[in-house]
């Protein structure tokens, strides 16, 4: 069954440091998605991305923040200078768009910022 | 933004027991989805509502979309241990938007 997958699964980073994770959505979807989930709380949005182009974003994704569909399988989300406070798990989820809402997620990366 | 309340926060349950638990916003949805999220993975759909008033069944699991469009349940029915883990709801209306979570705890 095909499937959202991601890498790294755990990134270790310095402050101030960049970061790019990496999320291959599954191959005849239309909508990609970040989302971040601080441990213990609830699983936030942090952006949408349609036809080469970002269609929503939150607040938590400022300037810092990017995405960026470099070829046609990879979704990459971009962390310029990490904070503390960018710890967290970070998932990716595509959505084929066809009629439906339902969207399905990747296993998640681990980013622990030192 | 908007507010997805879910309740209960967290529930101990024998295993065999019944389980329910709800999500209510103060906006409507037009898609209600719940999730299972087990520590430390990516949630994993469990199930899809379209329509106001649509019950769906997957397996031992029941959702459904309330009428008034700003809230849904979940009923597990004989639970087992492997049902252990947060469910959340999430509801779309352009963006997606997730409940805070309940977390399950089914006792042998």
């Amino acid at each position: 069954e095909p499937e959202v997958t991601q890498t790294p699964s755990h990134q270790v980073t310095q402050m101030g440091q960049e970061v790019i994770l990496r999320c291959v959505p599954i191959s005849n979807h239309l909508y990609f998605y970040w989302y971040r989930q601080i441990l213990g709380q609830k699983v936030e949005f942090l952006v949408s991305f349609y036809n080469n182009e970002i269609s929503e974003k939150s607040e938590i994704f400022d300037d810092q923040f990017s995405v960026e569909r470099p070829d046609g399988s990879n979704f990459t989300l971009k962390i310029r200078s990490t904070k503390l406070e960018d710890s967290a798990m970070y998932f990716c989820a595509s959505r084929s768009g066809r009629g439906y809402n339902e969207q399905f997620f990747g296993p998640g990366t681990r980013l622990t910022v030192l | 933004g908007q507010q997805l309340n879910q309740s209960p926060q967290s529930m101990f349950i024998q295993e065999g027991e019944d389980v329910s638990m709800n999500c209510t916003s103060s906006s409507i949805f037009n898609t209600w989805l719940w999730y299972k999220q087990d520590p430390g993975e990516g949630p994993v759909l469990l199930i899809a509502l379209y329509k106001a008033g649509e019950l769906t069944s997957n397996g031992r699991l029941t959702a459904q979309f309330g009428i008034t469009r700003k809230d849904s349940f979940l009923n597990i029915s004989a639970s087992i241990p492997s049902d252990v883990g947060i469910y959340f709801c999430a509801g779309t209306f352009n963006q997606f938007y997730f409940g805070t979570g309940t977390s399950l705890t089914v006792i042998p």
